[in-house]
């Protein structure tokens, strides 16, 4: 199946910076989902990509889908506490089986 | 509107038993897939059950098995418990291929 990786596999900011995660596939994908797993909790739906060099935002989040594909990001702007958590991407085959990634987990200090 | 519902919560098994979760979709919802997440990893796909019938399966072993009711609602089954089987599974639903998937706060197994 498809495989990606994120990273970093941890990311440790100051209240306040910025924080980015980054999602690589070696193969094309359809499209991408992203989702955010709090400490303890499941993981919720963010956005989902599918145009090539996508663009969306969500008031501090921003996401983009690579030209060729294969890659994406999430970048937040000026973090907050309510911020940490697991940020996990997760590309959808044509079929509708979605693959994890082994996320992010960003930690905010206050 | 209820989300994903998803029952026991936590559950304690011993090595070699049997073990069924279950899964209620968010309403409007008919299809289910089911994941398993270990401590410190992503979530890995089992399979996904669409108009009762199994229509993707990830690399999960035959002792995974499970099964999807006229009403949306879905079963994992575990036969043969190891230890490796210890894991948070996951249910989540959608409309068909529809965007995102909606979870439910899982079920956490522990195999002794």
């Amino acid at each position: 199946g498809q495989q990606v990786m994120q990273i970093p596999q941890y990311q440790h900011v100051q209240e306040g910076e910025d924080f980015t995660t980054y999602c690589n596939s070696s193969t094309t994908l359809s499209n991408i989902q992203w989702y955010k797993q709090r400490p303890g909790g499941h993981p919720v739906f963010l956005i989902q990509l599918v145009k090539s060099g996508e663009v969306k935002k969500q008031k501090r989040l921003t996401f983009q889908f690579g030209e060729a594909k294969k890659n994406s990001s999430l970048h937040i702007t000026a973090t907050q506490t309510t911020d940490v958590g697991t940020y996990f991407c997760a590309p959808n085959t044509n079929a509708g089986k979605s693959t994890f990634g082994d996320g992010t987990t960003l930690t905010v200090k206050p | 509107d209820a989300g994903v519902t998803q029952s026991p919560t936590h559950l304690i098994k011993t090595r070699g038993q049997q073990v069924t979760l279950r899964c209620s979709p968010k309403s409007g919802h008919d299809t289910v897939s089911w994941y398993q997440q270990a401590l410190g990893q992503g979530p890995q796909f089992i399979f996904q059950y669409y108009e009762e019938e199994e229509r993707q399966r990830g690399n999960f072993p035959d002792r995974f098995s499970g099964h999807q009711f006229p009403n949306y609602s879905s079963e994992l089954n575990v036969n043969a418990l190891l230890l490796g089987d210890s894991a948070l599974y996951l249910c989540a639903s959608s409309l068909g291929q529809g965007i995102g998937y909606t979870f439910g706060s899982g079920t956490r197994l522990t195999v002794v």
